[in-house]
């Protein structure tokens, strides 16, 4: 069955950067794009971007552009995003979904991120 | 950007009952709108996505319409399992944002 399993949970400083992997199975991965959610604290959810493993089309939600990076790995079905400079309002769930059919239809187990000093 | 919005935040209900959740988009937005239920602790999961379609092995309690600005999800009767956090999504063109939710509760 189609599985999605991200790395474990992060703590990082002020100013950091983090790097989220989510492995991918039981599907053909180029077939379907990734997209990454996030989740404050007590919050809501927060879309932050999508990327076609197939072509590498990626679309950015405009307020992280510029300091959040996904990427692709083929060889390994694996998509990873990578967030820099970090503030406690970074802090979160990250969750990673594979797309269809427009939506997110089968979702990581998501990655609690905490930046703290 | 298109924002999305929801109504009410929260509500509270019998079992049984019948409960509606509008969400509605600044602007026209086609079909492209999906519902999650996100149960607490929990990762989300799609409802419905393209306005109607109900994501398979969904209950066909959960139902939704709508087009253009204003969708709505209907549970026909609501039970203790649905008891979670609602939330919409346009899904035609990036970025792909999503409503604040609505939190259904059971009296």
């Amino acid at each position: 069955q189609v599985q999605l399993v991200q790395s474990g949970t992060e703590v990082k400083k002020p100013g950091a950067s983090v790097k989220v992997s989510c492995r991918t199975s039981g599907y053909i991965f180029i077939n379907h794009g990734i997209t990454w959610v996030r989740q404050a604290p007590g919050q809501g959810l927060e879309w932050m971007g999508w990327i076609s493993p197939y072509n590498g089309q990626i679309n950015y939600e405009p307020k992280f552009q510029g300091r959040f990076t996904m990427t692709t790995d083929t060889s390994t079905s694996t998509a990873y995003m990578e967030l820099a400079s970090l503030t406690s309002d970074d802090t979160g769930v990250y969750y990673c979904a594979k797309i269809d059919f427009g939506t997110p239809d089968d979702w990581g187990q998501g990655t609690l991120l905490t930046v703290s000093s | 950007d298109i924002q999305m919005t929801q109504s009410p935040s929260s509500l509270s209900a019998s079992v049984g009952d019948r409960v509606t959740i509008t969400c509605r988009a600044s602007r026209d937005i086609g079909p492209y709108l999906a519902w999650y239920q996100q149960r607490p602790g929990k990762v989300p999961k799609v409802l419905i996505y393209t306005a109607s379609t109900l994501q398979p092995g969904v209950p066909s309690r959960f139902s939704g319409s709508g087009s253009g600005t204003d969708f709505t999800l209907t549970i026909s009767s609501l039970q203790p399992e649905d008891v979670a956090t609602y939330y919409c999504q346009k899904h035609n063109s990036a970025p792909h944002t999503f409503g604040p939710g609505t939190k259904v509760e059971t009296k």
